[in-house]
């Protein structure tokens, strides 16, 4: 069974621009849950989708959005990019809900912004 | 606030000893507590996967435990092996339904 993919692996964008980055979870997973991973605040959670529903939201800034489709791939969308967001971005899906589920996680998308 | 702490950052240890890494959380309604292990510039894998009514998972040469009551959850890795080498971090469920990690400690095993 194919694992977390993510794309594209790596980008490079410019102040003020918007990024989009795709999640494909493993097949019959419904969860799909989005990190931001820094070096200075590790690993922060972004939000949840189920069933094309965001069940949870961590504390980023209205900029970060995101969706999930039928097929269960997800989808994040950054606006008006900040130096600060350059971050490795990971999703991780899983069966049902992440509460009682192992969570399997892609290799992110590494985002640089100059 | 619920937080999870691991303590040291970094460990370096001889190549086949035994050792434990710690893992602390401040809130004892925990659902669940997840290891992961990273490579440098990579995803997380996971290793292991501990429920709030268990007390320890074991997978090969590794062991985790988890003690509610004293907010800790350890994880024991037998035999080290270079190949062991990367930072492990844990992560907690509580009830807010997201994963809550720790900072990581970055393990290197010394040939």
């Amino acid at each position: 069974k194919a694992g977390v993919t993510q794309t594209p692996r790596y980008l490079i964008k410019t102040r003020g621009q918007q990024v989009t980055l795709s999640c494909s979870p493993i097949s019959g997973h419904r969860s799909v849950s989005w990190y931001q991973q820094t070096p200075g605040q590790g690993l922060q959670f972004l939000f949840e989708y189920f069933s094309e529903t965001q069940r949870n939201k961590g504390n980023f800034p209205g900029r970060f959005s995101g969706r999930q489709f039928s097929n269960s791939r997800s989808e994040m969308n950054v606006s008006t990019l900040e130096l600060g967001d350059s971050a490795l971005y990971l999703c991780a899906s899983s069966l049902e809900t992440g509460r009682v589920e192992t969570q399997y996680f892609g290799p992110g998308t590494r985002l640089l912004v100059l | 606030k619920q937080e999870v702490t691991q303590i040291p950052a970094a460990l370096s240890v001889p190549e086949g000893e035994n050792l434990v890494l710690n893992c602390s959380f401040t809130d004892s309604a925990i659902y669940n507590l997840q290891w992961f292990r990273q490579d440098p510039g990579k995803g997380l894998t996971s290793l292991l996967l501990i429920q709030s009514s268990q007390r320890e998972q074991t997978s090969g040469r590794l062991n985790a435990s988890l003690d509610k009551s004293s907010g800790r959850s350890t994880l024991y890795i037998a035999a080290s092996q270079p190949g062991d080498s990367a930072t492990y971090l844990c992560a907690a469920y509580f009830g807010n339904e997201k994963l809550t990690f720790g900072t990581g400690t970055r393990l290197t095993i010394i040939p």
